[in-house]
């Protein structure tokens, strides 16, 4: 069993759409982060959360401690919204994040 | 914040031959990682790359294939070796100072 699941693995949307995704984990973390991945491999730090909710601009990231989730909103989805969203947790025997295989998220005009 | 600057952002390379790639911090950085991610895999870790020290490597990399450099706490260097096609992914550069990740750009690469 992988330690960060993420879902769905894919999500097609049309523009306005408000979008979640889903991030599950199965290890013990002190933070956890979603990350952005554009198509050339580029990645950009969105969120670091350990605990609550954070918001910026039209993205919202929550997580729930106890119950090891956190999900990622995307309020009024718009074409360049299209990418692939990364979940990682620290939690690598080396202090190392622990990704998860990421969420293709495609927004339709 | 830490910006990762990460070179070169792409990449193809004959079979046989070995590419660097660097990255360099604008502030000096706990922690300095490298990850490979593999087509249609996630990110997996390939060592820790420690200053003026050998890195750590996890578990199915070694250094003769993957020889990472650290000469200070900004800047790492990683060497994929004697690349054959199974090497074309993409590698990324990552640094902590235990209160933030921050992330290169990545190396797209892709070996014919």
């Amino acid at each position: 069993k992988n330690e960060v699941e993420q879902s769905p693995q894919n999500l097609t949307a049309q523009e306005g759409e408000f979008i979640t995704i889903n991030c599950s984990y199965s290890v013990g973390i002190s933070a956890l982060h979603w990350l952005q991945q554009h198509p050339g491999g580029g990645i950009v730090s969105l969120f670091m959360l350990s605990s609550g909710k954070k918001k910026h601009g039209r993205l919202i990231a929550t997580i729930n401690i106890q119950e090891k989730h956190s999900s990622l909103h995307i309020t009024a989805s718009h074409p360049r919204d299209s990418a692939v969203y990364i979940c990682a947790v620290w939690g690598g025997s080396q202090g190392n994040l622990i990704f998860g295989k990421g969420t293709k998220l495609s927004v339709k005009p | 914040s830490a910006v990762i600057s990460q070179k070169p952002s792409r990449d193809i390379c004959q079979r046989g031959t070995s590419l660097t790639i660097q990255c360099q911090v604008d502030s000096q950085v706990t922690m300095m990682f490298w990850y490979r991610q593999q087509p249609g895999q996630s990110l997996t870790l390939i060592a820790t790359a420690n200053q003026g020290s050998e890195a750590t490597y996890e578990s199915g990399f070694v250094i003769d294939k993957f020889p990472i450099s650290r000469p200070n706490l900004t800047f790492s260097t990683l060497t994929v070796s004697n690349m054959s096609p199974e090497d074309s992914s993409i590698y990324l550069c990552s640094a902590t100072d235990y209160t933030e990740a921050f992330f290169g750009q990545g190396t797209r690469l892709t070996v014919v």
